[in-house]
């Protein structure tokens, strides 16, 4: 059972172009983080979001925690090439010792 | 900062040997660590966490015996793969973070191929 649905799970689109990822659960989260890994190399911290309805911008990608803390979504705008990579959301559960549950991942393209 | 060091970055070695991976967290203090497994083009997996000073947790269906991890001081874990087999060639992550709800920092992964 995936408790942390990410998708799509593979976005290939042109430079330019605006994408959305969703991560979805049915469980409550206390925070969400979203990575960036690029190949051979760890995940790097974006964002992490702990308010429901919280909505944060990091240039051209905004973040936004679900009012109930339950989901998740990630919009890229204008979208680059050097935006390639694979796109990770995480939850942390309560009183899980801080443990990360990560969605499957969502693999972006951006062809030039 | 929060930076997480992670050494060998890359390593090959024959069937039935030992490997050990440390995890090192550089500009602060590491009371909870993660250790990670991923496949290509898939997400990561936990695979145990370690708090210093005390016997890690291994998740459902992974191997204490065969994934041994020592979390001995507030900046070092190891982990150790015993008697390694094909079938353990993977990339391993670890993670390390300050104390309750900070989030966790990534090192840049291990590539572990066994020949």
């Amino acid at each position: 059972t995936q408790l942390l649905e990410q998708s799509p799970q593979f976005l290939s689109i042109q430079e330019g172009e605006n994408l959305t990822v969703y991560c979805n659960s049915s469980s409550v989260f206390s925070s969400l983080q979203w990575y960036r890994q690029e190949p051979g190399e760890g995940p790097v911290l974006l964002v992490t979001v702990v308010t429901g309805g919280e909505v944060k911008k990091l240039k051209r990608l905004t973040f936004q925690f679900g009012d109930a803390r339950k989901d998740s979504s990630l919009h890229i705008t204008a979208a680059q090439p050097g935006d390639t990579g694979l796109y990770l959301c995480a939850g942390a559960r309560y009183n899980q010792g801080g443990k990360l549950i990560f969605g499957q991942g969502t693999e972006l393209s951006v062809k030039p | 900062g929060a930076v997480v060091s992670q050494h060998p970055s890359w390593v090959i070695c024959k069937s039935g040997t030992s490997v050990k991976i440390e995890c090192r967290s550089l500009d602060f203090q590491a009371t909870t660590m993660f250790w990670y497994r991923q496949f290509p083009k898939q997400s990561l997996m936990l695979m145990a966490t370690s708090n210093e000073g005390s016997k890690a947790t291994y998740e459902q269906g992974v191997e204490k015996d065969k994934f041994l991890i020592n979390h001995a001081s507030l900046t070092l874990s190891t982990l150790t793969v015993t008697s390694a087999h094909p079938e353990d060639s993977s990339f391993y992550i670890c993670s390390a973070r300050r104390t309750g709800n900070q989030p966790q920092h990534f090192g840049d992964g291990t590539r572990l191929s066994i020949l």
